[in-house]
């Protein structure tokens, strides 16, 4: 079972290191999302993808972060210059869309990001 | 914007009790509802969903019905077992945009004892 998978699991950085992370959807699934999800809280929603178009980027997405996914496959997500406030779990999500019906979002494992 | 209220935790019973999360919502739309769950060292995974008013989505023992004059999804099981033990989030996602991204609440720990 091939499932939606994250790479690393772990991550530990210095204040100010740029960090990428990797998504590997389920490989028919057209849709990927991003999310953010800090201790205490439920995941709040970063960015998505149709194919590899970059359709919609939350207010949280700040100008250190950029998540691309080069065609329409795995996706990444980078973050330059992190401070302290990125530590999170950081989830990454795909399905396959189609008109008009609400097609399951099924989670990779996420990320964990520590910034000391 | 959208917005999902649940109730805060954490929530311990012992096994075979009832069980109810709350969850409310605001939203702009008619959205779609659902409640995931988060076992231990796990990802997040789909519980039971619904697309409309009335609507009962149920999974594994758990239920939850849309009601939209109190804008509520509350979770539901007659008999919690220890493997229910994780953390459940309810979201919702409004079918009127295109992107159905998921709003999430804060998610409530579960807890079952033996």
């Amino acid at each position: 079972d091939t499932g939606v998978s994250q790479d690393p699991r772990h991550k530990i950085t210095k204040r100010g290191q740029n960090v990428t992370f990797r998504c590997d959807p389920i490989s028919e699934h057209n849709r990927l999302y991003w999310y953010r999800q800090t201790l205490g809280q439920g995941p709040e929603f970063l960015t998505y993808f149709q194919n590899e178009a970059q359709l919609e980027k939350s207010r949280l997405l700040s100008d250190r972060f950029s998540a691309e996914r080069p065609k329409g496959s795995f996706s990444t997500l980078e973050i330059q210059r992190t401070e302290q406030g990125d530590s999170a779990m950081y989830l990454c999500a795909s399905s396959l869309a189609s008109s008009g019906s609400y097609n399951e979002q099924f989670f990779g494992p996420g990320t964990r990001l520590t910034v000391l | 914007g959208d917005s999902v209220t649940q109730m805060e935790g954490p929530v311990t019973l012992s096994e075979e009790a009832f069980l109810t999360i709350n969850c409310t919502y605001t939203a702009t739309g008619y959205p779609s509802l659902f409640w995931y769950v988060q076992y231990p060292g796990e990802g997040l995974q789909l519980l039971l969903k619904a697309t409309k008013a009335d609507d009962k989505g149920s999974n594994k023992g758990f239920e939850a019905t849309y009601r939209k004059e109190t804008t509520s999804f509350h979770l539901e099981k007659g008999s919690v077992q220890v493997s229910d033990s994780a953390v459940y989030f309810c979201a919702l996602s409004d079918r009127g945009g295109s992107n159905y991204k998921l709003t999430f609440g804060k998610g409530t720990l579960l807890t079952v004892n033996p």
